[in-house]
């Protein structure tokens, strides 16, 4: 079973903050990370799939980075709003490429 | 655009009851899959098939079965439910013959509740 890690858990902000988060994942035989926004009552939205290390991807205020070499990718929420209120889901793929292992989430709350 | 439909939304069975999760995709999807979400532990992948015919199994496939009889549905059974399969449960279907490098599309999930 592979470890994807992400922290915080959860994340309290003010409207207009900026914010980051973290996700970990083992660094051999990487082969893809994905970044999901998960509204409650609703289905996970896919925000980013990124590949290669280096890779820093960006929609809106919303961007994040990968490292694969230490096993690492960040999620950086600019001006925070309360519509970004929502659970943050990273998931790890190895070079098999057929199992989307997903970390815990951080749940994110902006208050107005 | 319809996606991915799941049915029922919501659901509660008896103990020992059986039933089956339905899982439709219209976007001519090769890969499948099913996850399960639980307080605090994320999503963990069920079942998964990368094509009409071939399934596999994820994490936590036990209780559980699938097939992939068209490209189109991919079915999820309980046999006999335990309370342990409370779970909120999501299909999810991806371009390609794999979820590597192609994002998944999710379904609404269904609510399971086995009493």
């Amino acid at each position: 079973i592979l470890n994807v890690e992400q922290s915080p858990q959860s994340l309290h902000v003010q409207e207009g903050d900026s914010t980051n988060f973290t996700c970990s994942f083992p660094s051999s035989n990487f082969y893809a990370l994905h970044w999901y926004r998960w509204e409650t009552a609703k289905s996970p939205e896919a925000l980013f799939v990124m590949t290669l290390n280096g890779d820093e991807k960006k929609k809106g205020r919303i961007s994040a980075t990968l490292n694969t070499k230490e096993g690492y990718s960040y999620l950086y929420i600019k001006g925070s709003q309360p519509e970004d209120s929502a659970t943050y889901l990273c998931a790890f793929t190895n070079n098999a490429g057929n199992m989307l292992t997903f970390g815990g989430g951080t749940r994110l709350m902006v208050k107005p | 655009n319809a996606g991915v439909t799941q049915t029922p939304k919501f659901q509660v069975l008896k103990t020992g009851q059986s039933m089956t999760l339905q899982c439709a995709q219209d976007m001519n999807h090769e890969y499948m899959s099913w996850y399960r979400q639980d307080p605090g532990m994320g999503l963990r992948l069920i079942h998964y098939s990368v094509g009409a015919g071939i399934t596999d199994q994820g994490e936590v496939p036990n209780g559980y079965n699938v097939s992939r009889s068209t490209t189109e549905d991919f079915p999820l059974r309980l046999l006999s439910a335990a309370p342990s399969q409370t779970s909120v449960y999501f299909c999810a279907s991806s371009p390609g013959q794999g979820i590597g490098n192609t994002e998944a599309f999710f379904g609404q999930g269904t609510r399971l509740t086995v009493v």
